[in-house]
């Protein structure tokens, strides 16, 4: 069945620093990947998406690429701060069907 | 900025008992949905609801739970007799659009707790 595969469990690094976060799917067919980040207690919250399309999308420090031929996606975040601490999941649909999600990334920014 | 809004914030619940969930999606929204997080996993999808019905469900939602949205404004999850595995954060959702054309908006959650 569809799946979504999402690298690292935990990252862990020191403010300043990049983050990458990885994503594979298996159905071909998908054609948008939303990221979502989630802060304790609360929500997700869309931060950014890419349809297939287009195999980069950036927003300020934020950034996602899409590779169609090899079914993966990132989510590259640039000199990480405190408050990007939080667990950030990725997700995939195939047009007007339910999201599939990753199982998360929780991000530890290191002072 | 409009936002879902979810209530209890908190439920206790006796195993056996029926608990309402409550949702106030955002106004102009068409689509609704449940989905449930199990302490540190991942966010599960439960069902989406669009045009008085129910659009997807998962394996998820059985018998056990159902969804009303009984005046317009409100969208509710009924879990009937519970069992001590419901124990989760429920979340509701809601788009303008089908999932796979933009944002959903996630309320703060509903934690439950089935002892």
């Amino acid at each position: 069945g569809e799946n979504v595969e999402q690298h690292p469990s935990t990252l862990s690094v020191q403010e300043g620093d990049s983050a990458v976060i990885k994503c594979t799917y298996s159905d071909s067919a998908s054609n948008y990947f939303p990221w979502y980040k989630q802060e304790l207690g609360k929500g997700p919250q869309l931060i950014i998406d890419i349809r297939s399309n287009v195999g980069e999308k950036k927003d300020q420090r934020i950034a996602v690429t899409l590779n169609k031929t090899a079914k993966h996606f990132s989510l590259h975040i640039t000199e990480t701060q405190p408050e990007d601490s939080a667990v950030y999941f990725c997700a995939e649909t195939s047009g007007n069907y339910q999201l599939i999600w990753g199982a998360g990334t929780k991000l530890i920014i290191k002072p | 900025e409009p936002e879902v809004t979810q209530t209890p914030s908190h439920q206790v619940t006796q195993m056996g008992q029926e608990v309402i969930l409550r949702c106030v999606p955002i106004s102009n929204h068409l689509y609704f949905y449940w989905y449930r997080q199990i302490l540190g996993q991942k966010v599960e999808f439960l069902v989406s609801f669009y045009n008085n019905e129910i659009s997807e469900k998962s394996e998820i939602f059985d018998d056990q739970f159902s969804v009303e949205r009984p005046d317009g404004s409100n969208f509710t999850l009924k879990i009937r007799s519970t069992k001590l595995e419901d124990s989760a954060m429920y979340f509701c959702a809601s788009s303008a659009g089908p999932p796979g054309t933009g944002e959903l908006f996630f309320g703060e959650g509903s934690r439950l707790t089935v002892l």
